[in-house]
C-alpha cells in the first residue's frame, strides 16, 4: 500500500497567517491526491481534488499543488473557521490511503 | 440534495457480526462508486472498502483480512458493510462516502460501532 506522510503532525497558528501542509507519498501518485478538512464530531469535507482543483463551494484561500510524490495544501489567510484537522488521500491505487492528519490549532 | 445516512450503530461483543447500512438519496445512486471509511476514537481516517457503481468490483483495506464485505442494493439505493468476527480495534465511527473523480465528495454523518465485552 502507498504510504502518505503528512508534516507537520500539528502546529499552532494565528488568524491571517499563511499555512502550508505537506503530504509525501511513498511512491509517485501522478496527482491522484485529495485534501479534506475535518472538524471535531463532523464528517470530513473535501477541499481539493486532483492535487490542485478546488472543490465547488470551498473558499479560494485554499489551494493545492504538487506532483510525483510531494504535495502541499496552502491556506493563504487563515480564518477562525479553518482551525481543524487536515488529511491528504491518494486514489492512485487500491487500497486508498490517508495521511495521518495535520491539526491546525490556534 | 445529496444525502447519505448510515445506520446500524451499536455495541457488539468481540467475535460477533454487524451489518451497517447507508441510505443514499438526491443523486443517481446506481451510477456512483461508493466507499466506507472509518475513524477510531481520537485517531485519523482509515479507508475501509470500495464498490463500483454496478457492484462488479470491490476492494478492501489490507488490514481487514477478509472479515468485511461491501455490497449494494441499487433497487433500494442502499450501501452495506457486513462486518464479521469483530475485534476491539474495529471500534470506530464508520462513514459511507460517494466517489467523484478519485475523491470523496459527499459523506454521511457517520455511525459509531463499539466492540466490547
Amino acid at each position: 500500500a502507498i504510504r502518505l506522510t503528512q508534516s507537520p503532525p500539528s502546529f499552532s497558528s494565528s488568524i491571517g497567517d499563511r499555512v502550508t501542509i505537506t503530504c509525501r507519498a511513498s511512491q509517485g501518485i501522478s496527482g491522484f491526491l485529495a485534501w479534506y478538512q475535518q472538524k471535531p464530531g463532523k464528517a470530513p469535507n473535501l477541499l481539493i481534488y486532483a492535487a490542485s482543483t478546488l472543490q465547488s463551494g470551498v473558499p479560494s484561500r485554499f489551494s493545492g499543488s504538487g506532483s510525483g510524490t510531494d504535495y502541499t495544501l496552502t491556506i493563504t489567510y487563515l480564518q477562525s473557521e479553518d482551525f481543524a484537522t487536515y488529511y491528504c488521500q491518494q486514489s492512485y491505487s487500491y487500497p486508498w490511503t490517508f495521511g495521518q492528519g495535520t491539526k491546525v490549532e490556534i | 440534495q445529496v444525502l447519505l445516512v448510515e445506520s446500524g450503530r451499536g455495541v457488539v461483543q468481540p467475535g460477533r457480526s454487524l451489518r451497517l447500512s447507508c441510505a443514499a438519496s438526491g443523486f443517481p445512486f446506481s451510477t456512483y462508486t461508493m466507499h466506507w471509511v472509518r475513524q477510531a476514537p481520537g485517531k485519523g481516517l482509515e479507508w475501509v472498502a470500495v464498490i463500483s457503481y454496478d457492484g462488479s468490483n470491490k476492494h478492501y483495506a489490507d488490514s481487514l483480512k477478509g472479515r468485511f464485505t461491501i455490497s449494494r442494493d441499487t433497487s433500494k439505493n442502499t450501501l452495506f458493510l457486513q462486518m464479521n468476527n469483530l475485534r476491539p480495534d474495529d471500534t470506530a465511527v464508520y462513514y459511507c462516502a460517494r466517489e467523484e473523480g478519485g475523491s470523496l465528495d459527499y459523506w454521511g454523518q457517520g455511525t459509531l460501532v463499539t466492540v466490547s465485552s
